[in-house]
């Protein structure tokens, strides 16, 4: 089973904070993407990216950017943590986009980020 | 606009009972369709998908889910409900033709009585 590890379950950081989510998958997956999860809202799409390099804002970019030096990690930046960014952050790794190959999501666990 | 619904918040069911949980998509096209399951303090799973065909599917720990085009609906149903099935669902649909990004539902929470 393709796996996608978050590397922290729990942060707290302050305001000011430059913070860094790490996410690795292991099966060689082209898609990776970072949603956010708030209560009410579902989940929202910040970033993703389809290849080493390559990133896409989502829906809800301000206040992030990412780094996808490898393929198999894809970083989630909080360049100056607010406190409205605290939320649960998911990540998730799919197989190559296009019509008919579509295979859905392999999420990770998540990061509860709380920003004081 | 592009949008997914679900329209019931929080849901509550007795054990033993049926369920069935909403979902409605607007989209030009029939997009691929999904369920995913979200237990606390886990990531989501993947319960069950459409992309063609039979329009009944099926999926793991006992959920189906029927497509109707004439309504854009993608319901989620299970016969009876066991008190494990407590969690959140969330629909999610990825438009043909589109990069590949899975917009996602509000979600349900699903509360199960003994």
């Amino acid at each position: 089973d393709v796996k996608v590890t978050q590397s922290s379950r729990y942060l707290v950081k302050r305001t000011g904070e430059k913070v860094f989510l790490e996410c690795v998958q292991d099966m060689d997956h082209e898609n990776m993407f970072w949603y956010r999860q708030d209560p009410g809202l579902g989940l929202r799409l910040i970033y993703f990216s389809y290849d080493v390099k390559m990133k896409e804002k989502g829906d809800i970019p301000e206040g992030y950017s990412v780094s996808r030096e490898k393929k198999e990690r894809f970083s989630l930046i909080l360049e100056s943590a607010s406190t409205n960014q605290t939320s649960m952050y998911l990540c998730a790794s799919s197989l190559i986009r296009g019509v008919g190959q579509y295979y859905g999501y392999t999420f990770g666990s998540g990061t509860r980020l709380t920003v004081v | 606009a592009q949008s997914v619904t679900q329209p019931d918040i929080h849901i509550t069911v007795s054990e033993g009972a049926s369920l069935e949980l909403r979902c409605n998509y607007s989209y030009g096209a029939t997009p691929y369709l999904f369920w995913y399951v979200q237990s606390p303090g886990q990531g989501l799973q993947l319960l069950l998908k459409y992309f063609s065909g039979d329009t009944l599917v099926q999926g793991i720990k006992g959920f189906e889910a029927e497509f109707k085009r004439s309504q854009s609906s993608f319901n989620l149903r299970k016969p009876s409900v066991h008190w494990s099935d407590a969690a959140e669902y969330f629909c999610a649909v990825a438009p043909r033709g589109n990069t590949g990004k899975l917009i996602f539902g509000q979600g349900t929470t699903l509360q199960v009585k003994p």
